[in-house]
């Protein structure tokens, strides 16, 4: 148990649809990251969070929408996305930024 | 051209046996990070290092700066070692940014 979790851990999702990620990490953490896995291709940041203010986004498209409500808590909001935005989608939070990543167990997302 | 490369891309291994993955970067960094991913994709943080050497249990990793590279070290390697090893490297810019390698997967028979 890493002490961060993810949900759902499967999504299967139409073009139009309209879903959200969710991450908590009970650790204390004050940093926050969501990922993306694709096939064949190495981890690649999208989002950084720092006390709940968002500190880098890695030219992800608008189809992809985070927010941080609270140190606890990341979402990504997603809308019209892509066949080729399936892939295993990653949160991971640290203490301040500079220390160890602690990883959740990602959401599988297929997009038809 | 990915700033981070791992060697070999897929390792097979007899239990028992010495196990090398290499981990090379082409830029400065602060600190570099193996990663152990198991089949369904949870990721567990092996080793964050900066220099030097380190060791837990039958996992050892070691770094040289001059030379930009890394190494994890798997003794008596084990079925349950079966995963992907990854190497990722802060470039100490942008807080808590990651630069990933492709991975190795590494299959141990029994």
């Amino acid at each position: 148990e890493t002490g961060v979790t993810q949900t759902p851990r499967h999504l299967v999702m139409g073009m139009t649809n309209k879903k959200s990620l969710k991450c908590e990490q009970h650790l204390g953490h004050n940093a926050m990251y969501w990922y993306k896995q694709s096939a064949k291709k190495p981890l690649e940041l999208m989002f950084v969070y720092s006390l709940e203010e968002r500190v880098e986004n890695n030219s992800v498209p608008s189809r992809f929408s985070p927010e941080c409500p609270n140190s606890s808590h990341l979402f990504l909001h997603l809308h019209t996305l892509q066949p080729e935005d399936s892939a295993l989608y990653l949160c991971a939070s640290s203490p301040t930024g500079r220390e160890t990543q602690y990883f959740g167990p990602g959401t599988r997302l297929l997009v038809l | 051209k990915n700033e981070v490369e791992q060697s070999p891309q897929n390792l097979t291994a007899q239990e028992g046996e010495f196990i090398t993955i290499n981990c090379s970067y082409s830029v400065g960094i602060s600190a570099l990070h193996w990663l152990q991913q198991h089949p369904g994709g949870g990721i567990v943080s092996l080793f964050m290092l900066s220099s030097g050497k380190k060791k837990h249990g039958r996992l050892i990793a070691t770094i040289n700066i001059q030379e930009k590279h890394s190494s994890l070290h798997i003794t008596a390697s084990h079925p349950r070692d079966s995963a992907v090893y990854i190497c990722a490297v802060n470039r100490g810019s942008t807080l808590g940014r990651l630069y990933f390698g492709r991975g190795t997967q590494l299959t141990v028979w029994p």
